[in-house]
């Protein structure tokens, strides 16, 4: 298996564009999370899903920040309009039914200018 | 709520020197605890875990001892190399409440110089 799967590896955009980042979750697993890695405020969970229903959305930041689960395969991110603040890497993991441990990707790097 | 509390770092050390991380947690449940390894540039991936009271997690050297009765969890190396270089994270994950969401340590970044 492939692992998870983010893309992009990298963006830059300019403030108040749309960004969006991308997610595929390893086979089979039924869980996925999206986390913010900052060096101010660490790991943050922002949402997480279960059987493609989010499940706990408390960790999104404001209403710029969306997500969606449209099948068991890909999750998307969204950042509408984006701005400086946003800048970080950001994490998606999945987890499978029954397991313990949650698999991470290699994180997109987002930087708005 | 379910936190976790790691040692603060930076920590740096000698190659070869003995590691502690430090790891306590807070939970309402019986959790299942973790240590993580991040590298630089790469997402964080499991080093090893445990289960329940009593367990340890072992892997490549390093070790964990579940302990319920002081809510610890701390990561153990006897000898450490350079390429032990990484931020390590504690977590926590609660199956049968909080619907499994996982809790996260700050992380301790660790430092191996030859």
């Amino acid at each position: 298996d492939a692992g998870v799967i983010q893309s992009p590896r990298h963006e830059v955009t300019e403030m108040g564009q749309e960004v969006t980042l991308r997610c595929k979750p390893i086979s089979g697993h039924n869980s996925l999370f999206w986390y913010r890695q900052t060096m101010m405020r660490g790991l943050e969970l922002l949402i997480y899903f279960n059987n493609n229903v989010p499940i706990d959305d408390s960790g999104m930041p404001e209403d710029r920040f969306s997500a969606k689960m449209p099948n068991a395969s890909f999750s998307t991110l969204k950042i509408q309009p984006s701005e400086p603040r946003d800048s970080a890497v950001y994490f998606c993991a999945s987890r499978g039914t029954g397991g313990t441990e949650a698999f991470f990707g290699q994180g997109t790097r987002l930087t708005v200018v | 709520g379910d936190s976790v509390t790691q040692m603060e770092g930076p920590v740096t050390l000698s190659e070869e020197a003995f590691l502690t991380i430090n790891c306590t947690y807070t939970a309402t449940g019986y959790p299942s605890l973790f240590w993580y390894v991040q590298y630089p540039g790469e997402g964080l991936q499991l080093l090893l875990k445990a289960t329940k009271a009593d367990d340890k997690g072992s892997n490549k050297g390093f070790e964990a001892t579940y302990r319920k009765e002081t809510t610890s969890f701390h990561l153990e190396k006897g000898s450490v190399q350079v390429s032990d270089s990484a931020v390590y994270f504690c977590a926590l994950t609660l199956y049968n409440t909080n619907a499994g969401k996982s809790t996260f340590g700050d992380g301790t970044t660790l430092t191996v110089k030859p």
